[in-house]
């Protein structure tokens, strides 16, 4: 069975552009969540979906946003990119808002 | 902030049984233990979680205290692909709520 696949895996941006990264859950899950990683530190919370419908948002700016589509894949949007942007940026899927959670490879975002 | 306490580093030899502890003082009624590992440049890889028994699954057991204010993740016979930080996470089952981790322990097996 295939995992979560997120894509791309690498790229490379320049501040001020925005970006797309999308998450497609394992089979049959109808969560998913995203989570940013910074170089030494644990994932971040960014946000959850469920049923296409946000149930969690950590603390993070307005520029990030992102949705869920009825096939519950999603997509994380960057706008107004900055240098700090720069991170592994990780989707987890999980069957409802509430259990555990299986992670991508994640998408490693560089922001020059 | 995480609501767990862990070691920053521990070595292991392969072959051995690796006993990783955690602290969680704080933790209320409702909220469950859940270990997840982070083998480098990796998605995080869950292991196991429990709420207050123990529990044992392929991969590791979870040894949670009567008091369940610390737990120990054991993985029986430590392999050089274990090599990995392994977080300790609280949390409580309910939509919304994500999982916060901290720094975790950077478990390394030695050969």
């Amino acid at each position: 069975d295939a995992g979560v696949t997120q894509s791309p895996t690498h790229l490379i941006k320049t501040r001020g552009q925005h970006v797309t990264l999308r998450c497609s859950p394992i089979s049959g899950h109808k969560s998913v969540s995203w989570y940013q990683q910074v170089l030494g530190q644990g994932p971040q919370f960014i946000f959850q979906y469920y049923e296409k419908e946000e149930r969690g948002r950590g603390n993070f700016p307005d520029r990030f946003s992102a949705r869920q589509f009825p096939n519950y894949s999603s997509e994380l949007n960057v706008n107004a990119l900055l240098l700090g942007d720069s991170a592994l940026y990780l989707c987890a899927s999980s069957w409802t808002g509430n259990t555990e959670a299986f992670f991508g490879q994640g998408t490693r975002l560089t922001v020059v | 902030d995480a609501k767990t306490t862990q070691p920053p580093s521990m070595d292991c030899a392969e072959g051995r049984a690796a006993n990783l502890p955690c602290n969680h003082s704080t933790i209320s009624g409702n909220e469950y233990v859940y270990w997840y590992r982070q083998i480098h440049s990796q998605g995080p890889q869950y292991i196991i979680h429990g709420l207050k028994n123990n529990e044992t699954n392929e991969m590791a057991s979870l040894i949670i205290t009567e008091d369940r204010k610390s737990s120990t993740l054991i993985l029986p016979h430590a392999t050089l692909r274990d090599t990995a930080v392994y977080y300790c996470i609280v949390r409580v089952i309910n939509y919304g709520q994500n999982f916060v981790f901290g720094p975790g322990t950077r478990l390394s097996v030695l050969p």
